[in-house]
């Protein structure tokens, strides 16, 4: 099983609302990453998790909140956001951090904020 | 700061075909790693092929090879006997100790493949 899992696929949320967006992983892994990506941009970094502990925050707004509750799952906890969050929301993980190993990607949530 | 850069933002190739993506990367680290990485429509990105900056000998994964010009900065994909399915957005991506490990992607280009 080389599959990385996130749900929902897709999510509508007003500037009000709380919701949260999972992502599983059965291959053992230990790090564990959170990518925003912006329509026809990159992804960039917003969360790292080594060993269940953040390691790397990139300066991201507290309305998003990071959790991994065991070394399978990751969520990111949304709160009080702005249409400007509206992007593709990627989740990926690696055996280890190191600079080879191959970080594996979900297929991510869509999020759309109203 | 690293910085990488893909200058075409969309290529187009036939068939059967090979077209090179062109990267540059802009770092004063010795210790790197260098991806392509591919997303397809169904945004899932998928590891194409990986270079350790340390190692002279280009990588190569059956049609996808790499051309990695230490000195110059540069690290362009190959793809040769292009497939329908090879089209898809390209990121080129650099990784180093000192950021974390985090992938640290270009702009990414755009690729066409024509029957």
């Amino acid at each position: 099983d080389t599959e990385v899992t996130q749900t929902p696929k897709h999510l509508v949320m007003g500037m009000t609302n709380k919701k949260s967006l999972k992502c599983e992983q059965h291959m053992g892994h230990r790090a564990m990453y959170w990518y925003k990506q912006k329509a026809k941009k990159p992804p960039e970094l917003m969360f790292v998790y080594s060993y269940e502990k953040l390691s790397i925050n990139e300066s991201v707004p507290s309305r998003f909140s990071p959790e991994c509750p065991n070394s399978s799952l990751l969520n990111l906890h949304l709160h009080a956001l702005q249409p400007e969050d509206s992007a593709l929301y990627l989740c990926a993980s690696s055996q280890v951090i190191s600079g080879w190993t191959e970080a594996f990607f979900g297929q991510g949530t869509r999020l759309t904020v109203v | 700061a690293q910085t990488v850069t893909q200058s075409q933002p969309e290529m187009s190739v036939q068939e059967a075909e090979t077209v090179t993506l062109s990267c540059t990367y802009d770092t004063s680290e010795s210790d790197y790693y260098l991806f392509w990485y591919k997303q397809p429509p169904s945004r899932q990105m998928i590891l194409v092929i990986r270079q350790e900056a340390y190692k002279q000998q280009n990588a190569t994964e059956n049609r996808f090879s790499v051309n990695f010009q230490k000195a110059a900065k540069s690290f362009s994909l190959k793809i040769s006997d292009s497939q329908l399915g090879d089209a898809a957005m390209y990121f080129c991506a650099y990784r180093t100790t000192n950021s974390g490990y985090a992938l640290n992607f270009g702009k990414g280009t755009s690729l066409l493949v024509t029957p």
